[in-house]
């Protein structure tokens, strides 16, 4: 079971670069989110999906833009990279609330460097 | 008023210690409770979640929560090297029709052999 697989799992980009951070889980959860987790700030979120075709802004989402066309795939972007964006980032799902134990699970992180 | 509170650490203790981990939270509509466990350069991974008041078992470890105090903590009974990582208290409920998800910013436990 591949559970949440995120790619890349490492990346440097320049400043002003685009990239796309590509979140894929085979649970069939309704839920994803993106999340960044910095030094002395814990995990803090940026965008999430409560279904297919839907996404709502976070705590941080300044910066980054969210696709969800797919139930399984949820697609974190950056239009213009920059060095405050320098961060390890996680993709989660999980079920509604209520169901199978409001288990949020998590890919293994993305480690971006903005130089 | 922070809506959860955790003690950062780091928190370093011998072998076979028992760890006693710990966060507040301020919010009333939370309702389920877990705590993660993430090595260094991972995801998180849940350890145990519970949604009552009381203590909840799963081998070393125990979770506690106090809905009345709005306390909870995690237990961890003969501590092993393998412990070591850094453990988040989170919290999830449903505030103005809306499902809120809320983390700790973690605690560093360093169990030393």
């Amino acid at each position: 079971n591949a559970g949440v697989t995120q790619t890349p799992k490492f990346r440097v980009l320049k400043t002003g670069q685009s990239m796309t951070l590509l979140c894929a889980q085979d649970m069939n959860h309704e839920y994803m989110y993106w999340y960044r987790q910095d030094p002395g700030m814990g995990l803090r979120l940026i965008h999430y999906s409560v279904g297919e075709g839907t996404t709502a802004k976070g705590e941080v989402p300044d910066g980054y833009n969210v696709s969800r066309l797919k139930k399984q795939n949820f697609l974190l972007g950056l239009e213009s990279a920059a060095p405050s964006q320098t961060s390890v980032y996680f993709c989660a799902s999980s079920p509604r609330q209520g169901y199978s134990g409001n288990t949020i699970y998590f890919g293994e992180g993305s480690w971006l460097t903005v130089v | 008023q922070k809506e959860v509170e955790q003690d950062p650490g780091p928190l370093s203790v011998p072998e076979g210690a028992i760890v006693s981990l710990n966060c507040t939270y301020s919010n009333s509509a939370f309702q389920y409770f877990m705590w993660y466990r993430q090595y260094s350069r991972k995801g998180p991974e849940l350890l145990m979640y519970t949604y009552s008041s009381g203590n909840k078992e799963d081998g070393r470890f125990t979770a506690q929560v106090d809905k009345s105090s709005k306390y909870i903590s995690l237990f961890i009974r003969d501590s092993q090297p393998s412990d070591s990582a850094t453990y988040l208290c989170a919290w999830r409920g449903i505030q103005g029709g809306s499902e809120k998800l809320v983390f700790g910013k973690g605690t560093k436990l360093t169990v030393n052999p």
